[in-house]
């Protein structure tokens, strides 16, 4: 019954390699989310979308695509991997209903995807 | 341009004193405020939100103090368990953005 999933956890590959990280939530939320989370612990807002629409895109490489097949699904891909793409990817979701009603704007995590490239 | 400013600490605190930090945000516009605390090697999870008239929830009261752009975490009678990094977190106007995060206080409590 985990509210946010994602898969894989664990990530090593190689540079220049393509890859995917799924992620799923079963909280019927409208809005998912992607962050990023560096080496020094700092966790920055890469993409959101709202009822499969992108919301937000924030100065992120175009190596880097979400893709939103229904509400529930927001899956990463990344092209061309190079060596600072290593990080912990983290998914999240919200309900989103409105400014100031900051009950609905929860953001609930996954577990994260560790991410070493080589 | 840093939106969220926190002191990373860490802070090491002795199990059942009261601990506090605080953070200041950039950005005017943040209409809701909250407190994330994230355990070693897992995801962030809400701790608390914060309010202008501020809130307790056991042991943690959070204030904010829009004027000076200031948010505060206080924790009374701290437990080993409270060992953690705390982030302060705004969230911007317009329902779906994406949180602002501070890099996060670091905590140790110890025995």
């Amino acid at each position: 019954d985990t509210a946010v999933s994602q898969t894989p956890k664990y990530l090593v590959t190689q540079m220049g390699n393509d890859k995917s990280i799924k992620c799923e939530q079963n909280l019927g939320h409208d809005t998912m989310y992607w962050y990023k989370q560096d080496s020094k612990k700092f966790l920055k807002i890469m993409f959101s979308y709202n009822n499969k629409e992108l919301i937000i895109n924030e100065t992120v490489p175009n190596r880097f695509s979400p893709k939103s097949p229904d509400k529930a699904h927001l899956n990463l891909h990344i092209n061309s991997l190079e060596l600072g793409d290593s990080a912990v990817y983290f998914c999240a979701s919200s309900q989103v209903w409105g400014v100031g009603r900051s009950s609905y704007n929860e953001q609930f995590f996954g577990p994260g995807t560790r991410l070493t490239v080589l | 341009r840093k939106e969220v400013e926190q002191d990373p600490g860490p802070f090491n605190v002795p199990e059942g004193a009261t601990v506090a930090f605080n953070c200041t945000y950039s950005n005017s516009a943040s209409q809701s405020f909250f407190w994330y605390r994230q355990d070693c090697r897992k995801e962030p999870k809400l701790l608390m939100s914060v309010y202008s008239s501020g809130n307790e929830d056991g042991r943690f009261t959070a204030q904010l103090n829009r004027a000076s752009q200031y948010i505060s975490l206080l924790i009374r009678d701290s437990k080993l368990s409270d060992s953690a990094t705390y982030l302060c977190v705004t969230l911007g106007g317009g329902g779906a953005d994406g949180l602002t995060f501070g890099k996060g206080t670091h905590l140790i409590i110890q025995p």
